[in-house]
């Protein structure tokens, strides 16, 4: 069993649309989560960071946490030609970020 | 400025050869990491350095050694280059273990 799973994708949205990332992991005692985004041959660059179970928004981007369902999602609202890109879920397990393989992201026009 | 800076950004090579890469990081963080991109893109942790001191080292073939002479730069150095060696590697800081981490832009190795 991965320790962090996504969906590959490629996830297809249209323009305007909301764009639902899902991730899920397997260390219970994991406490940091983390969303990258990475364009093509590019780096990965963070976008949002949670920690406690609930909500958390900034600007399009929500991302949600359940630490009992061990399940971490990421909500991108009015998605933009500009967010197409692959989104790694991170999550910190015993002092190191384990990824998930990234979920690619189309928005189409 | 740069936050997480590495060189060379491309390496090509032979196999057999040692190459080094470089990275310096000018953000106060004590902590920095190496990771390996392979051609599926999964992101995976080879090495961790907090303060100067080895705190991870993943199954990682001993080929690879890693060396941080101060808690901002970290560098890898890899001897008898293998095909399977060819990746982008990326390395990474955060302020400590478990905190959000900033890339560098990668370094693109391929074994020719």
């Amino acid at each position: 069993q991965k320790e962090v799973e996504q969906n590959s994708g490629p996830l297809s949205v249209p323009e305007g649309a909301i764009a639902s990332l899902n991730c899920t992991y397997s260390d219970r005692g994991s406490q940091s989560f983390f969303w990258y985004r990475q364009y093509s041959g590019k780096s990965p660059e963070l976008i949002m960071s949670i920690y406690s179970n609930g909500d958390k928004e900034d600007g399009r981007f929500t991302a949600q946490l359940n630490k009992a369902s061990q399940y971490v999602s990421l909500l991108i609202r009015d998605s933009q030609p500009s967010d197409s890109a692959t989104y790694l879920c991170a999550v910190e397990s015993w002092g190191k970020l384990q990824f998930g393989a990234g979920t690619q992201v189309v928005v189409t026009p | 400025d740069t936050a997480v800076s590495q060189t060379p950004k491309y390496l090509v090579t032979q196999m057999g050869n040692d190459k080094s890469i470089k990275c310096e990081q000018n953000l106060g963080h004590d902590t920095m990491y190496w990771y390996k991109q392979d051609s599926k893109k999964f992101l995976k942790i080879m090495f961790s350095y907090n303060n100067k001191e080895l705190i991870i080292n993943e199954t990682v073939p001993n080929r690879f050694s890693p060396k941080s002479p101060d808690k901002a730069h970290l560098n890898l150095h890899i001897n008898s280059l293998e095909l399977g060696d060819s990746a982008v590697y990326f390395c990474a800081s955060s302020q400590d273990q478990g905190q959000p981490q900033h890339f560098g832009d990668g370094t693109r190795l391929s074994i020719l």
